[in-house]
């Protein structure tokens, strides 16, 4: 059981550019999940999938956010035209996807952005 | 919708004593989980403690336990024999369960605990 990770874990870009994060998952777990957490704050919900299907957004995930996950593993995170507002740093989960013991989330390293 | 409370930014402790950190939530669901995460300075979050609504005995890990007041919708952590390693930012988290399409965790906004030596 390696953890879930998570790739780049730094990412300074400019206002306007386009940035893409990785996040693998525990291998076996059929959920993945994104949070944005802000200096100071709880993270919060953006997005989930089950398998390859992404099963809820929150309305933070506006149109310049867009998620993926094309087989069922791993998942990409892109933001399209970064504001200054966007830095945070931004975690993925996995869990089984089963109820019980199966729903508890297992976060990676998370990876921050910044937009200068 | 479901909110969670932390009402103490910030707390300090002695190494070896006792603390609780109080976290209170609101819901219309009966059963759900809850959830303690600590995240050290610069380090990832780690799942502490799980509590599911339906189970009336408090959860307990090692040196960490919660008191689980269903119908006060309380759910507080309390560290014993603080220690050093314990310093990091603690957050409450709820989610609804499987069945009822659960998913996303909500977060309070943390409290920081620091242990002093």
């Amino acid at each position: 059981d390696t953890g879930v990770s998570q790739d780049p874990r730094h990412k300074i870009t400019k206002r306007g550019q386009n940035v893409t994060f990785r996040c693998d998952p525990i291998s076996e777990h059929n959920r993945l999940y994104w949070y944005r957490q802000t200096l100071g704050q709880g993270p919060e919900f953006l997005t989930y999938f089950q398998n390859e299907a992404q099963l809820e957004k929150s309305r933070l995930l506006s149109d310049r956010f867009s998620a993926e996950r094309p087989k069922g593993s791993f998942s990409t995170l892109e933001i399209q035209r970064t504001e200054q507002g966007d830095s945070a740093m931004y975690l993925c989960a996995s869990s089984r996807g089963l109820a019980g013991d199966g729903e508890t989330q297992y976060f990676g390293p998370g990876t921050r952005l910044l937009v200068l | 919708a479901q909110t969670v409370t932390q009402s103490q930014p910030e707390m300090s402790v002695q190494e070896a004593e006792t603390v609780t950190l109080s976290c209170t939530y609101d819901t219309s669901e009966s059963n759900y989980y809850l959830f303690w995460y600590k995240q050290p300075p610069s380090r990832q979050m780690i799942l502490v403690i799980r509590q599911e609504a339906y189970k009336q005995q408090n959860a307990t890990e090692n040196r960490f336990s919660v008191n689980f007041q269903k119908a006060a919708k309380s759910f507080s952590l309390k560290i014993s024999d603080s220690q050093l390693g314990d310093t990091a930012m603690y957050f409450c988290a709820f989610m609804t369960t499987f069945y009822n399409q659960g998913g996303k965790l909500i977060f309070g906004q943390g409290t920081e605990l620091s242990v002093k030596p």
